[in-house]
């Protein structure tokens, strides 16, 4: 496609419910981000992954925070036993190859949890 | 530890009015790249402009303009004759050396032109 694409637009969901977040990057580009945007925290980092490898993982909150990418190009992030304070829009972004290249975005997920 | 401060939370302005967002960073990389990403209404972030630590040349692209200055480790955003269209939140965001390629993002400034 044209540009980042993610899924759903919304997701509501109880407290305790897992969740599966969907990112289809621009194609071609090697390198995809997980970031998440809340009032409190502003836009803090989640995950890396160059090809289907995660070389940092550090902004992960908990273990109850996963990813996968597979075959170089969709990820999933996914959020077990949600709590109120995963609510946040859950934004995805690619570049070409990592490194210095801008980094281009999807239109996120807001993600509400009840 | 790298870090991005954006002290102005929100501006307004009145349309054709010149407007400039600040952004003052700090990292201990010497090769370093700084970007102004904007948010408008809709939520996507879009790519205004990257800037690497050894080039300090100032850019004009249209009404938008770039300064520049890695003594006040500063890259203040200037938008000329301000339009209702560029009413968003403006991000200033940093990304050092190192196998880490995240983007240390600032809090934003939210800019409102009115007419």
């Amino acid at each position: 496609g044209a540009g980042v694409s993610q899924s759903p637009s919304n997701k509501v969901t109880e407290k305790g419910k897992d969740v599966e977040l969907r990112c289809d990057p621009i194609s071609g580009h090697t390198a995809l981000y997980w970031y998440r945007q809340s009032l409190g925290q502003g836009l803090e980092f989640l995950i890396y992954f160059q090809g289907n490898s995660a070389p940092d993982k550090s902004g992960l909150p908990s273990d109850r925070f996963s990813a996968e990418r597979t075959g170089g190009s969709v990820s999933t992030l996914t959020i077990q036993r949600t709590q109120q304070e995963d609510s946040a829009v859950y934004l995805c972004a690619s570049s070409l190859n990592g490194g210095y290249q801008p980094q281009h975005f999807g239109d996120g997920t807001r993600l509400s949890i009840l | 530890a790298q870090k991005v401060t954006q002290a102005q939370t929100e501006i307004s302005v009145v349309e054709k009015e010149d407007v400039t967002l600040d952004c003052v960073y700090e990292t201990r990389d010497t090769t370093y790249y700084l970007f102004w990403y904007k948010q408008p209404p809709s939520g996507e972030l879009v790519f205004l402009i990257r800037r690497n630590s050894f080039d300090e040349q100032n850019e004009i692209s249209g009404r938008y303009s770039w300064n520049f200055q890695k003594s006040t480790s500063s890259f203040n955003f200037t938008i000329t004759a301000s339009q209702v269209v560029d009413s968003a939140v403006y991000f200033c965001a940093l990304k050092g050396t190192g196998t880490a390629s995240k983007l240390t993002f600032g809090t934003g400034t939210r800019l409102q032109v009115t007419l």
